[in-house]
Formats: structure tokens, sequence, C-alpha cells
């Protein structure tokens, strides 16, 4: 079962609203990542952070922003939503320090943006 | 050119099949090699891990890296209806194969039929 959960599953929104995806973790893991997939194409890191008060950037370019004020809490904003927006979201988080400690993954935030 | 191709599928194949899943790559610092399995509506989790070249065997999975050839493959032996999912594989310049130091393929979506 997993630890690390997403909310919510999907959300349809209109063009201009500010939206927040939630991900959280109970693994006590201190690097948290955003990746974004669409069908057909690769995962693409948009953010990533690993610990509190740090984010970076991933290789995608993305509009949106993250934070990072408690461990287990990584969320992701985006100021004014667009039809570009339009994807799926996944949330993961790794162990720090364990050079082998493999991705785990949330169910992912289905966003459409209309 | 990116630096990681994997055939999208989908792929379909009677029960009992032996399934072969492939990547080949073009940065020759890759060292680090994974399989991802994704099943519908949910995250990926990692399903094999290996280092250099050679094979590794997990129950029905046998992970294949031929680093002369750039070329992966993942293997499934009496394939199952509960094999139906997307298979992303991905890999690492790094010992620390991190989410943010790995790069994934498209992911091959694999059905198998009853």
């Amino acid at each position: 079962e997993a630890d690390i959960y997403q909310t919510p599953r999907y959300l349809v929104i209109g063009t201009g609203k500010k939206i927040t995806l939630e991900c959280s973790q109970t693994m006590g893991h201190d690097k948290m990542y955003w990746y974004q997939q669409d069908p057909g194409m690769e995962l693409h890191l948009i953010h990533y952070s690993y610990g509190v008060n740090s984010t970076e950037k991933g290789d995608l370019s993305s509009e949106s922003t993250v934070s990072r004020i408690r461990t287990e809490h990584f969320p992701l904003t985006l100021e004014s939503a667009r039809p570009s927006h339009t994807s799926q979201y996944l949330c993961a988080s790794s162990e720090y320090g364990n050079y082998n400690s493999p991705l785990h993954f949330g169910n992912g935030t289905r966003l459409t943006v209309t | 050119q990116k630096e990681v191709e994997q055939d999208p599928g989908p792929l379909s194949v009677p029960e009992g099949a032996i399934v072969s899943l492939n990547c080949t790559y073009s940065n020759s610092a890759f060292q680090y090699f994974m399989w991802y399995r994704q099943y519908s509506r949910k995250g990926p989790e990692l399903l094999m891990y290996t280092y250099s070249s050679g094979n590794k065997e997990d129950g029905r999975f046998t992970a294949q890296v031929d680093k002369s050839s750039k070329y992966i493959s993942l293997f499934i032996r009496d394939s199952q209806p509960s094999d139906s999912a997307t298979y992303l594989c991905a890999m690492s310049t790094s010992r620390e194969t991190s989410g943010s130091r790995l790069t994934f393929g498209e992911g091959t979506q694999l059905t198998v039929n009853p």
C-alpha cells in the first residue's frame, strides 16, 4: 500500500484559476519530487527537494512553484492555470543517503484545464 | 535525439507468452538501470534494478543490460494478466539513483490476454 498520498486524484478547472496539488508522505523521506507525465511521453522532473526549505527546479521548465515547509508535505501550486498545464502530475519520494533507494510514487493528480 | 528510447507499444500477448521489453540509450555514461511498472491509474513502482552489464533474475522477471550495444531488456516469463501494465525503463549515470538523476523512457504498454 502506498505511503505517499496525492490529492485531488482528478481536477477539472477553468483557465486563470489558482490551484494547489497536495502531496504527503509518511515514510520520513527527505527527498521529494514532482514529475509530469503525458501519454506516450517520458516522465519529466519539474521540481525536487532534498529537505525542508530546499527546493530546486527540474529538467522540464514549469510555471508551477513548490514549497517544503514540513518534511512530509510537498505541495505544487499553479498561480494561473492554462490549458497547456493539462497533464498528469506525479509526486514521489526517496530516502536520503541510500544510494539504491527507489522512488516511491503517489497515484497522481490528473489535471484538466478548460 | 532523446537519451533513452523505448517502444511505446501497445504490446498485446496471450497468457503464458514470453515478453521482451526493450530500451536503447545514447549516453554511454549510464551505469545504473531500472525498470518501473505502472498499473493503470497508479504511480510507477520499482520492479528491477541492475548495475552495469549482465543479467539479474527475480522470479519470472529477468533484466538484461548490454552496455556495448547500449541496450537493456526486461523479460517476463509465463506472462499473466496481472502483468498488464506500462513498463518504464530508467537510467542514471550516478550511483545516486535518486529522482533528480534519472532519465526515463516513454514506457511500453503491455496487455496480457487470458
